[in-house]
């Protein structure tokens, strides 16, 4: 299975710029997605296919890498997006999940 | 809007069956394939499968074969969960999540549903 490695926590302070990597075991083209998960709610998407803003997601959150390697910022963080946030792969089989990195504000 | 819309938590003992709902609404449901994605508690996110909604073909992910049954009731655009012989560690809150065709994202999700396994 493709293990996706996420980082399990951070702290920044509102307004700063914040990136949240993703390391696949093996390449996943750009076959990488991000979501947004809040307590006691289900997952959000918030970019697909590594780079690809969701519909209704603000300009702040963007994506990038390729292959194994795949970053989530966003810029600047608001208090609002304190959450979980969590990379997929979909280019392999299983589909798998990052563990999520818990995002805290300081 | 789109919609998908989960049955209630639900409260077994170990051995029993139990059946999740996830019922679409917005769009047409042949058109998306529908997946399963399991979250004990406090834990991560795990792929469980999906069902072509269109053939009714499941496919489920290693870890879930056997006990786990995808199904459909296309006439009512809803996907089905059902799960037998329960064990502890199948407590978790279980999500249907319709998947973008073409890129393997899952652009809408249920709210979730809550199973507890206990004696």
């Amino acid at each position: 299975d493709t293990v996706l490695t996420q980082s399990p926590a951070l702290a920044v302070s509102p307004g700063e710029r914040v990136s949240i990597s993703c390391r696949a075991s093996e390449g996943v083209n750009s076959y990488m997605h991000w979501y947004q998960q809040k307590p006691g709610q289900q997952p959000k998407l918030l970019i697909y296919k590594a780079s690809n803003l969701a519909s209704g997601v603000p300009a702040r959150f963007s994506g990038s890498g390729s292959g194994t390697d795949f970053t989530l910022t966003i810029d600047p963080v608001e208090a609002d997006d304190t959450a979980t946030y969590f990379c997929q792969q979909s280019w392999n089989d299983p589909r798998t999940f990052g563990g999520g990195t818990k995002l805290e504000l300081k | 809007q789109i919609q998908l819309v989960q049955s209630g938590p639900e409260l077994k003992k170990p051995g029993e069956s139990v059946k999740i709902s996830c019922k679409a609404s917005g769009y047409t449901f042949t058109d998306y394939a529908m997946h399963w994605v399991k979250q004990a508690p406090g834990k991560g996110l795990k792929w469980m499968g999906w069902i072509n909604t269109y053939t009714g073909k499941p496919t489920y992910a290693d870890d879930f074969k056997g006990r786990f049954v995808f199904s459909l009731e296309a006439s009512a655009s809803t996907a089905n969960l059902q799960i037998s012989n329960l064990k502890n560690e199948d407590t978790a809150t279980y999500f249907c999540a319709r998947m973008i065709r073409a890129t393997g994202g899952f652009d809408y999700w249920g709210q979730g549903v809550m199973v507890t396994v206990s004696s």
